[in-house]
């Protein structure tokens, strides 16, 4: 099955710097890769994906990049600010899978 | 639009019981998927279902069960619950009706289970 790592676990930023965060995945079957941001106390967000067929998506002071031949994609916080504070997990699916193969997450932790 | 909604948000059950969560996906979606969150393993997959229909399992003894109702509603049981078996079990929804898409996950806030 798939296998997906992510680094690092634990990531402390001033706030207004740049956090990065990447994951590795196994199967290059896989073709959808989500992210999720999880607060205290609450369920994992949705915060940004990327499908197979595009390398780069942003929005806003957010972006992921994948590549596909390496088998990794990344996620780009930029300006961080406190709010941004939580675990972010990064995950991996491939078509009519009808799952999600999750990292271990990254604790961020932003600095005022 | 409403959130997924999983009932209840705490549970605290013996050893051996059996327990059932419950989980309302956002309306208009079909699919829903259960999690099992613990510090040790992370988020694991335990099943997905589509128009009642379970579509995958993931890797848990047959003591974990779900079932999904045709207003899309989902069940999930867990029988002769052991101390491990504590946990955050989160639902997740999508529209789930695209052969070959993957739609995506919308999660609820979780039923957290204490065994003791």
């Amino acid at each position: 099955g798939e296998n997906v790592e992510q680094h690092p676990s634990t990531l402390s930023v001033q706030e207004g710097d740049s956090a990065v965060i990447k994951c590795t995945y196994s199967d290059s079957a896989s073709n959808y890769f989500p992210w999720y941001k999880q607060e205290l106390g609450k369920g994992p967000q949705l915060i940004i994906d990327i499908r197979s067929n595009v390398g780069e998506k942003k929005d806003q002071r957010i972006a992921v990049t994948l590549n596909k031949t390496a088998k990794h994609f990344s996620l780009h916080i930029t300006e961080t600010q406190p709010e941004d504070s939580a675990v972010y997990f990064c995950a991996a699916s491939g078509s009519n899978d009808y799952k999600l193969s999750f990292g271990a997450g990254t604790t961020v932790t932003v600095r005022a | 639009k409403a959130g997924v909604t999983q009932t209840p948000r705490y549970l605290i059950k013996t050893r051996g019981q059996q327990v059932t969560l419950s989980c309302s996906p956002i309306s208009g979606h079909r699919s829903v998927s259960w999690y099992q969150q613990t510090p040790g393993q992370g988020l694991q997959f335990l099943f997905e279902y589509f128009s009642e229909t379970q579509r995958n399992k993931g890797n848990f003894p047959g003591r974990f069960s779900g079932r999904q109702f045709s207003n899309s509603r989902s069940e999930m049981n867990v029988s002769t619950l052991e101390l491990g078996d504590s946990a955050l079990y989160l639902c997740a929804s999508s529209l789930g009706d695209r052969s070959g898409y993957n739609s995506p996950l919308h999660f609820g806030n979780g039923t957290r289970l204490t065994v003791t």
